[in-house]
């Protein structure tokens, strides 16, 4: 079955440049979407189609995928986007990853 | 705005079949995909299955054919059935809605429900 990988947690300090990476085989193939999801909160959908954004999520979310690697960036971080990011991609089923935990110290 | 609600027990007995409802208000079932994801305490999401406004639906093989999803359009709701639970099933439950574009699905979820916990009592 396939397999998306997301290191379990990333730091970063306000106003940095946050990367989130979720790797699978020949991603890059595949279209790639990310939720943001804060305790006790249904996920939100941040970006789909590699790098859409959907409406009401701020310009300093962006996407990229290609190769084996799609990434989620957040620029200028702020408190608000302390939360845990989930990508997710299709092969015959929806598959998620495993989720990182972004802090912003 | 489309809302999405979940409802259904909250606590189950091992063996038995949870049965979790999701009632769509704001917008129309039809034309959309319609989706259960859960995810146990503490951990990740796993997709269930999916149904579109035909009845013709799509699951996990993980769940080795335990689930069943079904759709209302009339009440616009769709469900979720799954049976010979144990404690492994213990989660909040989602659903959620994938989009389309013309006919075809869109393999992302746009809108969710607050979530249900579904737990497993032996």
């Amino acid at each position: 079955s396939y397999e998306l990988t997301q290191p379990p947690s990333v730091s970063v300090s306000p106003g940095q440049t946050a990367r989130i990476t979720c790797s699978g085989d020949k991603l890059g193939d595949k279209y790639v979407c990310w939720y943001q999801q804060k305790p006790g909160r249904s996920p939100v959908l941040v970006m789909y189609q590699d790098s859409k954004r959907p409406s009401g999520i701020p310009a300093r979310f962006s996407g990229s995928n290609s190769g084996n690697t799609a990434t989620l960036t957040i620029s200028g971080t702020q408190a608000v986007d302390e939360a845990d990011y989930y990508c997710q991609a299709w092969d015959r089923i929806a598959v998620f990853g495993g989720g990182t935990k972004l802090t912003v110290l | 705005q489309v809302q999405l609600q979940e409802s259904g027990p909250g606590l189950v007995k091992s063996s038995e079949t949870v049965s979790l409802n999701c009632t769509v208000s704001g917008g129309s079932i039809g034309g959309f995909y319609w989706t259960w994801i859960r995810q146990p305490p503490g951990k990740g999401l796993e997709w269930i299955g999916y149904i579109d406004d035909r009845g013709y639906t799509k699951y996990n093989g993980s769940l080795k054919s335990r689930a069943a999803i079904s759709v209302d359009t009339s009440e616009n709701h769709f469900s979720l059935r799954l049976n010979s639970v144990t404690a492994a099933d213990t989660a909040v439950y989602y659903c959620a809605r994938s989009p389309t574009f013309g006919v075809v699905i869109e393999h992302y979820f746009d809108y969710w429900g607050q979530g249900i916990l579904g737990a497993v009592s032996s």
